[in-house]
């Protein structure tokens, strides 16, 4: 079952924050990030894998909260270069290999 | 290291017609996948395989075949596409084992079903 991701959209100015937010029905092994440039391919942040835990990718954070079965984006100081259509994939076990990615949340950063 | 090539970038299909999209990777991943791309609804797993000879179903596997012959291809074949196959199709590749679990994405397939 796909995840559900939220906001669908969201427009910033430069230097502002925004939180992306991904929560499923089922229990989560594993929270997979992306990002997708419009005609590109999809370029993987991070990925988090334990409860509680968070993650860096320089002004781009994450966390995951097992018990309730969500992960949050933050993006902090927004840059020109955020803009783009996040993705989130989750995972149910250990080597599941059936990953399910949300509808994603389209950024837009604007000078 | 080429990473994950697919071909064709681009191709137009008549209803009915036949196909297959290739996918290769240099980097001896042992999973490969085939995802279609569709406006608001995200990525949507349509095969997937853990290893040669091996491939299971995903979520949207309906008028779609697989094949893994090698560690390096996973062609996705349509046996008489039907115009809902219009979409951009990309192809993924990870190591099944080890935290990373980095998925790496070819650079799509924009198929157009007339």
């Amino acid at each position: 079952q796909q995840p559900v991701q939220s906001p669908q959209a969201v427009i910033l100015r430069e230097g502002e924050d925004a939180v992306i937010n991904c929560s499923s029905s089922k229990a989560l092994y594993s929270v997979h990030w992306y990002r997708q440039k419009h005609g590109e391919a999809p370029v993987f942040l991070m990925i988090l894998l334990k409860g509680g835990e968070q993650k860096g990718h320089e002004k781009i954070s994450a966390s995951f909260n097992e018990k309730k079965q969500q992960s949050s984006l933050y993006l902090t100081a927004s840059q020109l270069s955020y803009s783009g259509t996040y993705f989130c994939g989750t995972e149910n076990g250990y080597n599941n290999n059936d990953m399910r990615f949300g509808a994603g949340t389209r950024l837009t950063v604007k000078p | 290291n080429a990473g994950v090539t697919q071909t064709p970038k681009f191709q137009v299909l008549k209803t009915g017609q036949s196909m297959t999209l290739q996918c290769a990777q240099d980097m001896n991943h042992e999973y490969m996948s085939w995802y279609r791309q569709d406006p608001g609804m995200g990525l949507r797993l349509i095969h997937y395989s853990v290893g040669a000879g091996i491939t299971d179903q995903g979520e949207v596997p309906n008028g779609y075949n697989v094949s893994r012959s090698t560690t390096e291809d996973f062609p996705l074949r349509l046996l008489s596409a039907a115009p809902s196959q219009t979409s951009v199709y990309f192809c993924a590749s990870r190591h099944t084992s080890g935290d990373t679990g980095e998925l790496f994405f070819g650079e799509g397939s924009r198929l157009t079903v007339l």
